[in-house]
């Protein structure tokens, strides 16, 4: 079966510092892996994903996430976090192809301080 | 207007009645799916449906029931609501024709309390 851990429920970056959340990934399947973020009283929209063409992989808002298979990660990442980055992140597996079959990750909390 | 719209987008209500919870899209998407968030579990899926005649049990169906009435109508029911299903619902669209790419259009959430 698929999975992902989010290694972090809470991440906690001064505004204009590097922000890292982390995500590895369990599959016996070329997976599909996505990162979506939800505002405060949101839908989850999408940031970026990875269906196995190109591993870094670039995402909205500055976003950017790297596929390793070696390392089952695909951890987000951003040079320079911004207020309006607060939100909460999943990441989020699918066996390839079945893009019905989604499997998201418990979540993690970025919180942006000034 | 938003693509995917849900109603209401808060309810509370008392154990054992019946709640309808209701999703429109205007996306032209075929795929709808139903997925309820509780806080530091991520989402569940509870039901998704592929077309009008093709409807499917998710992760966590027990309690809850689906009706797809059109293309772009999709309505959870709770036929008899309990306090464990509190939880903030989810709408959400995705278009096959996409190729199999994964991304889902999320509507805003319904906030449900159950008493």
């Amino acid at each position: 079966a698929q999975s992902v851990t989010q290694l972090d429920s809470h991440v906690s970056v001064s505004e204009g510092t590097p922000v890292l959340l982390r995500c590895n990934y369990s599959s016996s399947y070329s997976p599909s892996l996505f990162w979506y973020v939800q505002h405060p009283n949101k839908g989850l929209q999408l940031l970026l994903k990875y269906t196995s063409a190109a591993t870094l992989v670039k995402g909205i808002n500055g976003f950017e996430a790297e596929f390793k298979k070696s390392e089952t990660s695909f951890h987000l990442t951003k040079p320079s976090a911004h207020m309006s980055d607060a939100a909460e992140y999943f990441c989020v597996i699918t066996k390839g192809g079945s893009n019905y079959k989604l499997t998201f990750g418990k979540g993690t909390l970025l919180t942006v301080n000034p | 207007d938003a693509d995917v719209t849900q109603t209401p987008r808060n309810r509370i209500t008392k154990t054992g009645k019946r709640i309808m919870l209701e999703c429109s899209q205007t996306k032209g998407h075929d795929r709808m799916y139903w997925y309820r968030q509780d806080p530091g579990l991520g989402l569940q899926l509870i039901y998704y449906s592929f077309d009008v005649k093709d409807i499917n049990k998710g992760e966590i169906s027990d309690g809850y029931s689906v009706s797809r009435q059109a293309q772009a109508k999709f309505s959870l029911s709770l036929e008899s609501a309990i306090p464990n299903q509190t939880a903030l619902y989810f709408c959400a669209t995705s278009d096959f024709r996409a190729g199999g790419s994964g991304e889902l259009f999320f509507g805003e959430g319904s906030r449900l309390t159950v008493l």
